[in-house]
């Protein structure tokens, strides 16, 4: 079975602080992807990335990185110089590849002051 | 290009009385999702449909909840009769086929949100 574990239930920092958010996940398939997800006070969530198991590469996306580590099967995220925008609840997410349905963790809530 | 349109955002009702969330995916999406997200965790698959079939509804309670996708395109989920722990967010999502395979990329509605008192 397929589980995802975000041990980081809230995380309070002040803007401009750079803030890394966990994930741990578990899984018996060989290829699987892993998501971030990121919910606003609105409800809505938003698509932030997605990595195939295959491809271990680091990615930076302007304020935003990710590190994803098979050995410690890990996929964090990191936040640098953070803004009040950032708030909001983040979700990391599992799915078999081929089969789109998502087991998220329970989510990390982030709450960056001024 | 717009995005997943539920209705309604919010819903009160007592238990053991029904309602009715819908959800109008992504145009071209073939792949439609219903997921339960109760306050403080994630959201929980409930059902999945590939145009107009179920993929997986294992985690659906079949006793209360139903779903359909007429014609492939909108969904309706029904709750009936409500409990007091169905209170959540219902999201509903879309996923776009790419070479006739689940891109695994969701868009979600902003959810309709259920209070049953």
């Amino acid at each position: 079975a397929q589980k995802v574990t975000q041990a980081q239930t809230e995380i309070s920092v002040v803007e401009k602080e750079d803030v890394t958010l966990d994930c741990v996940y578990e899984t018996r398939d060989t290829t699987y992807y892993l998501f971030w997800y990121k919910q606003p006070p609105s409800g809505e969530l938003v698509f932030l990335i997605r990595r195939n198991s295959f491809d271990e590469q680091n990615e930076i996306s302007g304020r935003y990185s990710w590190n994803f580590q098979k050995s410690t099967s890990s996929f964090n995220f990191t936040i640098t110089a953070s803004q009040v925008v950032d708030s909001a609840v983040y979700f990391c997410a599992l799915s078999e590849v081929g089969y789109s349905t998502l087991t998220f963790g329970k989510g990390t809530m982030l709450l960056v002051s001024p | 290009e717009a995005g997943v349109a539920q209705s309604p955002r919010y819903k009160i009702i007592e238990k053991r009385q029904s309602v009715a969330f819908w959800c109008n995916p992504i145009s071209g999406h073939a792949t439609l999702y219903w997921y339960q997200q109760i306050l403080g965790q994630g959201p929980k698959l409930l059902i999945q449909f590939q145009n107009n079939g179920v993929v997986d509804d294992s985690q659906l309670p079949k006793d209360r909840f139903s779903a359909e996708r007429l014609k492939g395109v909108d969904s309706t989920l029904k709750i009936q009769p409500a409990k007091l722990e169905d209170s959540a967010v219902y999201l509903c999502a879309s996923s776009p086929i790419l070479a006739g395979v689940p891109t695994g990329e969701l868009f979600f509605g902003e959810g309709s949100r259920l209070t049953v008192l």
